[in-house]
């Protein structure tokens, strides 16, 4: 069975730190990965996009790696702020239509 | 360049009603999926249009149904809605269908069913 597990579920940080978010998942047959950014009760924004030829992807204080041997993806943040505060999820295309998502990592930076 | 938008953001249904959501997808986009985020959990595929033909299906009933317009907006209704069908519902689209192409996520639809 394909799936994407993030752990830890929560992440407090304080404001300035970097942190590392991290995603695995069971079937190295990827397409691609996406990062997904969500505040509370809203949609998703999409943040990253790494395909499966790739092995990262930097997008300002974020950078997205790729392993997919090892089945994990990390998304780091550098030089945390309070509005990097959210749940981020984590979704691959396992090349059957759809995006497998995992259960995402709720992120708090304290200031 | 529009992004994707859903109607409507909220709505409260009874027990054993219907309802339809939409979406307009981004410009340029012909693919649309939806996906149903219950509260504390990751979003889980319902199914995906292509083109106006349902092109994959996640493991839902039959009473979820869609629709894919020319104008590649489209509908998803659900009948005799259960108190479980509560959770936010997204909209995703992407230029093609295929393996390596980026979704673009609506702001939800958030249903409550009572």
């Amino acid at each position: 069975k394909q799936e994407v597990t993030q752990i830890p579920a929560a992440l407090s940080v304080p404001e300035g730190e970097n942190l590392v978010l991290n995603c695995s998942f069971t079937d190295s047959a990827i397409y691609n990965l996406q990062w997904f950014r969500q505040d509370p009760g809203k949609g998703l924004t999409s943040l990253l996009l790494i395909q499966s030829s790739q092995r990262e992807q930097t997008s300002g204080r974020l950078n997205a790696s790729l392993d997919k041997s090892s089945g994990r993806s990390t998304l780091y943040i550098a030089a945390s702020q309070p509005g990097d505060s959210a749940t981020y999820l984590c979704a691959v295309n396992f090349g059957n239509e759809k995006l497998t998502f995992g259960t995402g990592t709720r992120l708090t930076i304290i200031p | 360049e529009t992004g994707v938008t859903q109607s409507p953001t909220h709505l409260i249904k009874t027990r054993g009603q219907q309802v339809t959501l939409r979406c307009s997808s981004q410009s340029g986009h012909n693919t649309v999926s939806w996906y149903q985020q219950a509260l504390g959990q990751g979003p889980q595929f319902i199914f995906q249009y292509y083109r106006e033909e349902e092109n994959g299906r996640g493991n839902f009933p039959p009473r979820f149904s869609g629709l894919q317009f020319p104008n590649y907006s489209s509908e998803l209704n659900v009948n005799a809605l259960e108190l479980d069908d509560s959770a936010l519902y997204l909209c995703a689209s992407s230029p093609r269908t295929g393996m390596n192409t980026e979704a673009f996520f609506g702001q939800g639809t958030r249903l409550t069913v009572v």
